[in-house]
């Protein structure tokens, strides 16, 4: 158990509705980061969030949204889904800022489009 | 764009010794991780480098080579549990800060 919170587990939704993906990093963890992983195309960074602040961003769609809160969770929004965006996503979570520290994965969320 | 290439299925004995490569795109590039991902679950990090050399942990050692834009990941006295897939990431520093993962190295141990 690595620490990192994911919810749901399981999401299985239709194309063209909106879901939203809840992460809770280790306590005391600033940074959060968001990836993708499809069959056809290996672990997608998204997006880096540290206290509450944008980091990073990767190949993330504008489709999809995301933000840290105060207390630190963090929601990635997908909107106007499409089948394509069927896949695990996985939040991971580091004590700093700096991008060398190892990072810690919650257990996925897996999206379904239908 | 960035690129890392590691080869897709590798299958080696318990007890024995493999060696996965991973080779990248040298400009922009500034820190290799590996990762370990067992079938559904979460990946969990193995190690990093930043520096040229041999990093050792355990059974787990990882090699970079900055100038050659090459890296390996060595995993000694295999053991069935090892079966899983292997992530090489580098963090790619040109522009805004992004890892780049590779597609994963598949490796079964074998009896």
């Amino acid at each position: 158990d690595s620490g990192v919170t994911q919810t749901p587990k399981h999401l299985i939704t239709a194309t063209g509705q909106r879901v939203t993906l809840r992460c809770s990093p280790r306590s005391g963890d600033l940074s959060v980061y968001w990836y993708q992983q499809s069959l056809d195309q290996g672990l997608q960074f998204l997006i880096q969030y540290y206290n509450g602040e944008e980091r990073a961003k990767g190949n993330i769609l504008e489709r999809f949204s995301a933000q840290q809160f105060p207390d630190l969770h963090s929601e990635l929004n997908l909107s106007s889904l499409e089948l394509g965006d069927s896949a695990l996503y996985f939040c991971a979570s580091t004590s700093g800022d700096s991008s060398y520290n190892e990072q810690f994965f919650g257990p996925g969320t897996r999206l379904t489009v239908l | 764009g960035q690129n890392i290439d590691q080869p897709t299925e590798m299958t080696a004995t318990e007890g024995a010794i493999v060696q996965i490569n991973c080779t990248y795109q040298t400009s922009g590039f500034n820190g290799l991780f590996w990762y370990q991902q067992h079938a559904g679950e979460a990946p969990t990090f193995l190690s990093y480098n930043v520096l040229d050399g041999l990093e050792e942990k355990g059974r787990f050692s990882s090699f970079l080579s900055r100038s050659k834009g090459y890296s390996y990941l060595l995993l000694k006295e295999l053991q069935m549990k090892d079966s899983a897939s292997y992530l090489c990431a580098g963090l790619d520093t040109s522009g805004t800060y992004k890892y780049i993962f590779g597609t994963g190295t598949r490796l079964k141990v074998l009896a």
